[in-house]
């Protein structure tokens, strides 16, 4: 089946510094996705991706749908101390075998 | 506007016992999927539906877990009976087009 590796698996930072982090696949995509998990929460959707190539920014955080189909980026820039949680790649197949597959999350630590 | 609404948000469990979870997916969402996410890991999918239709159900233990979306709106995941390894954090999404929203997911303790 369809796997994302996701990287790093964690990061700890300084308030202020900027983070990627990223994920790629064996597979093509149709659509990324960029989620935020926080403890006891679901994930929160940050960021969807539709075309190769495509660059799109949330505030702070930027993420990128790579050439190939099969990779994606997100960068957080200036961290803050809320910035701390789970970060998800998915990556979306569609057609009549639609699937959404998750990455194993980057935990973001942030040291005020 | 109301998202994924889940219940319960905790349940803790005898092991054999059955266990149900319910979710409400955002108005006008006709797709609507059960995840199960073990700790430290990726959401994995169980099911998802087209309305009413269980459209991909590969993943789901059909031994012991059952789901329905009866109406094509709210949907019940159901464990019986439960085993230790069951014990996860369930969440519910829902989506229009290809953007699944997340409820806020059923912490399952199995003992």
């Amino acid at each position: 089946g369809q796997q994302l590796n996701q990287s790093p698996q964690s990061m700890f930072i300084q308030e202020g510094e900027d983070v990627s982090m990223n994920c790629t696949s064996s597979s093509i995509f149709n659509t990324w996705l960029w989620y935020k998990q926080e403890p006891g929460e679901g994930p929160v959707l940050l960021i969807a991706l539709y075309k190769a190539g495509e660059l799109t920014s949330n505030g702070r955080l930027t993420a990128q749908f790579g050439i190939t189909r099969k990779d994606s980026f997100l960068n957080i820039s200036a961290s803050i101390p809320s910035d701390v949680g789970i970060y998800f790649c998915a990556g979306v197949s569609g057609g009549s075998n639609y699937k959404l597959t998750f990455g194993k999350g980057t935990l973001l630590t942030v040291n005020p | 506007e109301a998202g994924v609404v889940q219940s319960p948000r905790y349940k803790i469990i005898e092991k054999k016992q059955p266990v149900a979870f319910w979710c409400n997916p955002i108005s006008g969402h006709n797709t609507l999927y059960w995840y199960r996410q073990n700790l430290g890991q990726g959401p994995e999918l169980l099911i998802r539906y087209e309305n009413e239709e269980a459209v991909d159900d590969s993943q789901l233990p059909k031994d012991r877990f059952s789901a329905e979306r009866l109406k094509g709106v709210d949907s019940t995941l159901k464990i019986q009976p439960a085993e230790l390894g069951d014990s996860a954090v369930y969440l519910c999404a829902s989506s229009f087009g290809s953007e699944a929203f997340f409820g806020q997911g059923t912490r399952l303790t199995v003992v």
